[in-house]
């Protein structure tokens, strides 16, 4: 059974810094690419970042770049989001999704998502 | 930066046919994806690469894709349709996802 389960969310201050973990199984973790994607509460989904499946190859978006830092450890099964100089507008549940790969495409739409974490950026 | 283009709110009675459109100027290039996502529950995938349903969707959900827009369409509504559809695709570079504003689907 395809688990993806995020952690980490927390309160924190603007400026600050969080790291959130998913910790995925049932699947071959380093055939997929994984992503991040956020909602901040009562508005829609945005897409955040995505990873490929070796790690050597990384996206984000135009309003995280600079901040956030995704990595991953094949060998524990897991992704990260390293999230610096946070600000309000990054108060979120943040999704942790598993993306297949295609002829090398890292960015497809994620086909199993976990469950979130919440992280709210408030002083 | 690149937008995708959905209507806020579709409603239909059920049993009848409920079509929701996603517009973006990559989408002759892209593949398109949708997703479900009831009140607290994270994003469930329906249609994957324009037309593709996954294994345990209905068969009442199809999806198609011409030119700048892609349409989702789910033949006899039901009621545990309701919730909020969003699609997803990259801008031309396939470097940047982005997701539709979304579309709240009222089945009643």
């Amino acid at each position: 059974e395809v688990q993806l389960v995020e952690s980490g969310g927390n309160l924190v201050q603007p400026g600050g810094s969080l790291r959130l973990s998913c910790a995925a199984s049932g699947f071959t973790f380093n055939n997929y690419a994984m992503s991040w994607v956020r909602q901040a509460p009562g508005k829609g989904l945005q897409w955040v970042s995505v990873i490929s499946g070796g790690g050597a190859i990384s996206y984000y978006a135009d309003s995280v770049k600079g901040r956030f830092t995704i990595s991953r450890d094949n060998s524990k099964n897991m992704v990260f989001l390293e999230m610096n100089s946070l600000r309000g507008e990054d108060t979120a549940i943040y999704y942790c999704a598993r993306a297949p790969i295609l002829r090398g495409i890292i960015t497809r739409g994620g086909d199993f998502w976990g469950p979130g974490t919440l992280v709210a950026v408030s002083s | 930066s690149y937008e995708l283009t959905q209507p806020p709110s579709v409603s239909v009675s059920p049993g009848q046919t409920a079509r929701i459109t996603c517009s973006g100027e990559a989408l002759p290039k892209k593949y398109v994806y949708w997703y479900h996502q009831r009140s607290g529950q994270a994003p469930v995938l329906v249609i994957y690469d324009d037309d593709k349903r996954p294994s345990g969707i209905p068969e009442r959900f199809s999806g198609s894709s011409a030119g700048t827009k892609a349409t989702l369409t789910i033949s006899g509504a039901q009621v545990e349709d309701e919730g909020d559809y969003y699609c997803y695709s990259t801008d031309s570079s396939g470097n940047r996802g982005v997701f539709g504003g979304g579309t709240k689907l009222t089945v009643l």
